[in-house]
Protein backbone atom coordinates (compact mmCIF):
# COMPACT_ATOMS: atom_id res chain seq x y z
CA UNK A 1 0.00 0.00 0.00
CA UNK A 2 0.84 3.25 -0.40
CA UNK A 3 2.56 5.58 2.58
CA UNK A 4 4.44 8.57 3.07
CA UNK A 5 6.31 9.91 5.87
CA UNK A 6 7.54 13.30 6.62
CA UNK A 7 10.80 14.33 8.60
CA UNK A 8 12.28 17.36 9.85
CA UNK A 9 13.98 19.29 12.52
CA UNK A 10 11.06 20.37 14.49
CA UNK A 11 12.18 23.60 15.92
CA UNK A 12 14.70 26.05 14.38
CA UNK A 13 15.89 29.53 14.39
CA UNK A 14 14.85 32.55 12.11
CA UNK A 15 17.19 33.22 9.16
CA UNK A 16 17.69 29.17 9.09
CA UNK A 17 17.51 26.62 6.40
CA UNK A 18 14.27 24.22 6.75
CA UNK A 19 14.97 21.23 5.63
CA UNK A 20 12.39 18.24 5.58
CA UNK A 21 12.45 14.63 3.87
CA UNK A 22 9.59 12.25 2.32
CA UNK A 23 10.08 8.76 2.82
CA UNK A 24 7.59 6.57 0.71
CA UNK A 25 6.57 3.35 -0.50
CA UNK A 26 3.68 1.77 -2.21
CA UNK A 27 4.67 3.86 -5.85
CA UNK A 28 7.78 5.17 -7.55
CA UNK A 29 8.48 8.75 -8.44
CA UNK A 30 10.28 7.18 -11.65
CA UNK A 31 6.87 6.15 -12.80
CA UNK A 32 5.50 7.93 -15.78
CA UNK A 33 2.57 10.34 -14.59
CA UNK A 34 3.56 10.12 -10.74
CA UNK A 35 4.28 13.34 -8.30
CA UNK A 36 5.20 14.30 -4.94
CA UNK A 37 3.67 17.65 -3.58
CA UNK A 38 4.61 19.73 -0.19
CA UNK A 39 1.55 21.55 1.24
CA UNK A 40 1.60 23.21 4.39
CA UNK A 41 -0.82 24.41 7.09
CA UNK A 42 -0.59 26.49 10.37
CA UNK A 43 -2.01 25.64 13.27
CA UNK A 44 -5.90 26.17 12.75
CA UNK A 45 -5.79 27.36 9.33
CA UNK A 46 -5.83 26.13 6.05
CA UNK A 47 -3.86 24.70 3.33
CA UNK A 48 -1.70 26.14 0.90
CA UNK A 49 0.43 24.37 -1.64
CA UNK A 50 4.38 24.74 -1.82
CA UNK A 51 5.66 22.90 -4.45
CA UNK A 52 5.40 19.61 -6.88
CA UNK A 53 8.40 17.38 -8.26
CA UNK A 54 7.15 14.89 -11.06
CA UNK A 55 8.82 12.06 -12.05
CA UNK A 56 10.78 13.37 -15.27
CA UNK A 57 12.38 15.82 -12.63
CA UNK A 58 9.74 18.93 -13.54
CA UNK A 59 9.70 21.28 -10.39
CA UNK A 60 6.68 23.89 -9.88
CA UNK A 61 6.55 26.30 -6.93
CA UNK A 62 4.30 29.06 -5.28
CA UNK A 63 5.31 31.78 -6.95
CA UNK A 64 4.59 33.65 -3.72
CA UNK A 65 7.80 31.52 -1.88
CA UNK A 66 9.60 30.82 -5.01
CA UNK A 67 12.50 32.27 -4.34
CA UNK A 68 13.24 30.42 -1.06
CA UNK A 69 11.84 26.91 -2.10
CA UNK A 70 13.98 23.84 -3.50
CA UNK A 71 12.46 21.03 -3.95
CA UNK A 72 14.66 17.41 -5.17
CA UNK A 73 14.31 13.58 -5.18
CA UNK A 74 16.20 10.27 -4.36
CA UNK A 75 14.15 8.19 -6.69
CA UNK A 76 16.47 5.26 -5.31
CA UNK A 77 15.88 5.83 -1.76
CA UNK A 78 12.31 6.53 -2.24
CA UNK A 79 12.51 9.97 -1.12
CA UNK A 80 11.45 13.86 -2.16
CA UNK A 81 12.89 16.51 0.01
CA UNK A 82 12.16 20.27 0.29
CA UNK A 83 14.14 23.37 1.62
CA UNK A 84 12.75 26.47 2.67
CA UNK A 85 15.70 29.45 2.94
CA UNK A 86 15.74 32.32 5.64
CA UNK A 87 12.84 31.26 7.56
CA UNK A 88 10.84 32.66 9.88
CA UNK A 89 7.92 32.51 12.49
CA UNK A 90 5.38 33.00 9.73
CA UNK A 91 6.92 29.38 8.61
CA UNK A 92 5.69 27.37 11.79
CA UNK A 93 3.07 25.07 10.48
CA UNK A 94 2.63 20.91 10.12
CA UNK A 95 3.94 20.69 7.05
CA UNK A 96 2.86 17.62 4.13
CA UNK A 97 3.66 15.35 1.82
CA UNK A 98 1.24 14.31 -0.61
CA UNK A 99 1.05 11.53 -3.69
CA UNK A 100 -0.02 12.82 -7.23
CA UNK A 101 -0.49 10.17 -9.61
CA UNK A 102 -1.85 11.35 -12.96
CA UNK A 103 -5.03 13.19 -12.34
CA UNK A 104 -5.28 12.32 -8.76
CA UNK A 105 -3.63 15.10 -7.29
CA UNK A 106 -2.70 14.82 -3.34
CA UNK A 107 -4.53 11.14 -3.11
CA UNK A 108 -2.42 10.14 -0.48
CA UNK A 109 -0.67 12.06 2.29
CA UNK A 110 1.93 11.43 4.99
CA UNK A 111 0.90 12.18 8.74
CA UNK A 112 2.30 15.40 8.35
CA UNK A 113 5.65 16.53 10.62
CA UNK A 114 5.35 20.19 13.04
CA UNK A 115 7.84 22.69 12.28
CA UNK A 116 8.41 25.83 14.56
CA UNK A 117 10.17 28.52 14.28
CA UNK A 118 11.20 30.29 17.08
CA UNK A 119 14.25 32.41 18.64
CA UNK B 1 -3.62 33.53 -8.14
CA UNK B 2 -7.01 31.83 -8.42
CA UNK B 3 -9.49 32.58 -5.46
CA UNK B 4 -11.80 29.53 -4.12
CA UNK B 5 -14.27 30.77 -1.95
CA UNK B 6 -16.33 28.11 0.01
CA UNK B 7 -19.79 28.39 1.68
CA UNK B 8 -20.81 28.00 4.65
CA UNK B 9 -17.91 28.24 6.63
CA UNK B 10 -19.30 26.20 9.29
CA UNK B 11 -21.70 23.77 8.78
CA UNK B 12 -23.95 21.94 12.07
CA UNK B 13 -25.77 18.75 11.01
CA UNK B 14 -27.66 15.85 12.02
CA UNK B 15 -26.91 12.68 11.81
CA UNK B 16 -28.44 11.10 8.87
CA UNK B 17 -29.56 14.90 7.58
CA UNK B 18 -28.26 15.32 3.92
CA UNK B 19 -26.09 18.30 3.39
CA UNK B 20 -23.88 20.56 0.62
CA UNK B 21 -20.81 22.49 0.54
CA UNK B 22 -20.07 25.48 -2.20
CA UNK B 23 -16.65 26.41 -3.78
CA UNK B 24 -17.36 29.03 -6.42
CA UNK B 25 -13.69 29.89 -8.08
CA UNK B 26 -12.89 33.47 -9.42
CA UNK B 27 -12.05 31.77 -12.79
CA UNK B 28 -13.09 29.10 -14.60
CA UNK B 29 -11.54 25.67 -14.19
CA UNK B 30 -12.24 24.14 -17.31
CA UNK B 31 -8.80 23.87 -19.32
CA UNK B 32 -8.07 24.11 -23.50
CA UNK B 33 -8.57 20.29 -23.12
CA UNK B 34 -11.26 20.02 -21.69
CA UNK B 35 -10.68 19.03 -17.83
CA UNK B 36 -11.64 20.73 -15.10
CA UNK B 37 -9.38 20.05 -11.87
CA UNK B 38 -11.26 20.35 -8.86
CA UNK B 39 -11.08 18.76 -5.59
CA UNK B 40 -12.18 17.58 -2.40
CA UNK B 41 -10.73 16.66 0.89
CA UNK B 42 -11.83 15.84 3.98
CA UNK B 43 -9.32 16.93 7.06
CA UNK B 44 -10.99 14.50 10.44
CA UNK B 45 -9.71 16.31 13.64
CA UNK B 46 -5.89 15.90 14.38
CA UNK B 47 -5.43 13.99 10.86
CA UNK B 48 -4.24 14.34 7.35
CA UNK B 49 -6.56 15.63 4.83
CA UNK B 50 -7.99 12.69 2.93
CA UNK B 51 -9.00 12.65 -0.83
CA UNK B 52 -13.07 12.48 -1.86
CA UNK B 53 -13.40 13.74 -4.84
CA UNK B 54 -11.07 14.56 -7.88
CA UNK B 55 -11.88 15.69 -11.36
CA UNK B 56 -14.85 17.50 -10.03
CA UNK B 57 -17.02 13.93 -9.82
CA UNK B 58 -14.88 11.51 -9.32
CA UNK B 59 -15.10 9.01 -5.76
CA UNK B 60 -11.67 8.76 -4.29
CA UNK B 61 -10.39 5.11 -3.58
CA UNK B 62 -12.47 3.80 -0.80
CA UNK B 63 -14.87 6.47 -0.64
CA UNK B 64 -18.44 5.78 0.52
CA UNK B 65 -20.87 6.70 -2.05
CA UNK B 66 -22.98 8.94 -0.26
CA UNK B 67 -20.34 11.70 -1.44
CA UNK B 68 -21.02 13.16 -4.60
CA UNK B 69 -19.35 15.83 -6.70
CA UNK B 70 -20.88 18.40 -9.20
CA UNK B 71 -20.29 21.45 -11.08
CA UNK B 72 -18.63 23.52 -14.00
CA UNK B 73 -17.03 26.28 -14.67
CA UNK B 74 -16.68 28.04 -11.52
CA UNK B 75 -19.58 27.06 -9.60
CA UNK B 76 -18.99 23.46 -7.95
CA UNK B 77 -20.82 21.51 -4.96
CA UNK B 78 -19.93 18.73 -2.53
CA UNK B 79 -23.20 16.97 -1.06
CA UNK B 80 -23.26 14.25 1.66
CA UNK B 81 -26.29 12.38 1.21
CA UNK B 82 -27.23 11.37 4.74
CA UNK B 83 -23.84 12.62 7.03
CA UNK B 84 -22.66 10.12 9.41
CA UNK B 85 -20.61 10.73 12.70
CA UNK B 86 -16.92 10.16 10.59
CA UNK B 87 -17.87 12.94 8.35
CA UNK B 88 -17.14 15.58 11.16
CA UNK B 89 -14.38 17.66 10.27
CA UNK B 90 -13.29 20.39 7.40
CA UNK B 91 -13.53 20.08 3.91
CA UNK B 92 -11.63 21.65 1.35
CA UNK B 93 -11.71 22.22 -2.10
CA UNK B 94 -9.04 22.70 -4.00
CA UNK B 95 -8.14 23.86 -8.33
CA UNK B 96 -5.22 22.61 -10.26
CA UNK B 97 -6.42 24.21 -13.55
CA UNK B 98 -4.37 27.26 -12.64
CA UNK B 99 -0.93 27.20 -11.19
CA UNK B 100 -0.49 27.14 -8.62
CA UNK B 101 -2.76 25.31 -7.02
CA UNK B 102 -5.02 26.81 -4.34
CA UNK B 103 -7.65 25.47 -1.65
CA UNK B 104 -10.82 27.24 -0.25
CA UNK B 105 -10.34 28.36 3.35
CA UNK B 106 -12.53 25.46 4.42
CA UNK B 107 -15.83 24.34 6.03
CA UNK B 108 -16.52 22.82 8.61
CA UNK B 109 -18.72 20.39 9.59
CA UNK B 110 -20.07 19.63 13.38
CA UNK B 111 -22.81 18.11 14.97
CA UNK B 112 -25.86 20.18 15.64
Amino acid sequence: QVTLKESGPGILQPSQTLSLTCTFSGFSLSTYGMGVGWIRQPSGKGLEWLANIWWDDDKYYNPSLKNRLTISKDTSNNQAFLKITNVDTADTATYYCARTEGTHYFDYWGQGVMVTVSS
Amino acid sequence: DVVLTQTPSTLSATIGQSVSISCRSSQSLLDSAGNTYLYWYLQRPGQSPQLLIYLVSNLGSGVPNRFSGSGSGTDFTLKISGVEAEDLGVYYCMQATHAPPTFGGGTKLELK
